[in-house]
């Protein structure tokens, strides 16, 4: 089983600033099959990144997904009030399809 | 865009079973696999198994192995989720979600909130 680990747990920015969040994986996941979500309270999960840099549907241009091998990178640019979550890394190269234990983006 | 929609809240006794259900809309139902991803109180996600409705193959995560049972109806374009030998650690919301174009989790349900309480 492919574990990733998150960091930082917290994140506390100010609207305008830039986040960057972390996901390492136990081994080497094909950059194909690395995906971001963003979750909101009492909300689902909306897919924000897959394919290690491609953005779905709808996604503003300041989320970035960059990384490779067991090392990848969320950038949130400019941070909106809306941007405020908590966010997950999912691999789905290999079963189980785990997803890393999540990092909160908060208002300082 | 496909919707997703998920059978309503459940309360169940420990040892009994719950069955939800995910009915899919807009889009097509049988190719695409589904998932089942649930999120105890508080908690991260959690992925539990998936299945390919158009060839009925599924994968359960080891976790779950023995205790869940994933089901596709493609006349109904609805997944279903079963688990079994409930225990309190299952309280959790239950979510659908469909492998989209991108190859992940495009689309979701809204959740399932399944207490489990005697």
């Amino acid at each position: 089983e492919i574990v990733l680990t998150q960091s930082p747990g917290t994140l506390s920015l100010s609207p305008g600033e830039t986040a960057t969040l972390s996901c390492r994986a136990s081994q080497n996941i094909s950059s194909s099959y690395l995906a971001w979500f963003q979750q909101t309270p009492g909300q689902a999960p909306r897919l924000l990144i897959y394919g290690t840099s491609s953005r779905a549907t709808g996604i503003p241009d300041r989320f970035s997904g960059s990384g490779s091998g067991t090392d990848f990178t969320l950038t949130i640019s400019r941070l909106e009030p809306e941007d405020f979550a908590v966010f997950y890394c999912q691999q789905y190269v290999s079963s189980p399809r785990t997803f890393g234990q999540g990092t909160k983006v908060e208002i300082k | 865009q496909v919707q997703l929609v998920q059978s309503g809240a459940e309360v169940k006794k420990p040892g009994s079973s719950v069955k939800v259900s995910c009915k899919a809309s807009g889009g097509t139902f049988s190719s695409y696999a589904i998932s089942w991803v649930r999120q105890a109180p508080g908690q991260g996600l959690e992925w539990m198994g998936g299945i390919i409705p158009i060839f009925g193959t599924t994968d359960y995560a080891q976790k779950f192995q023995g205790r869940v049972t994933i089901t596709a109806d493609e006349s109904t374009s609805t997944a279903y989720m079963e688990l079994s030998s409930l225990r309190s650690e299952d309280t959790a919301v239950y979510y659908c979600a469909r492998v989209g174009n991108s190859g992940s989790y495009s689309d979701w349900g809204q959740g399932t909130l399944v207490t489990v309480s005697s």
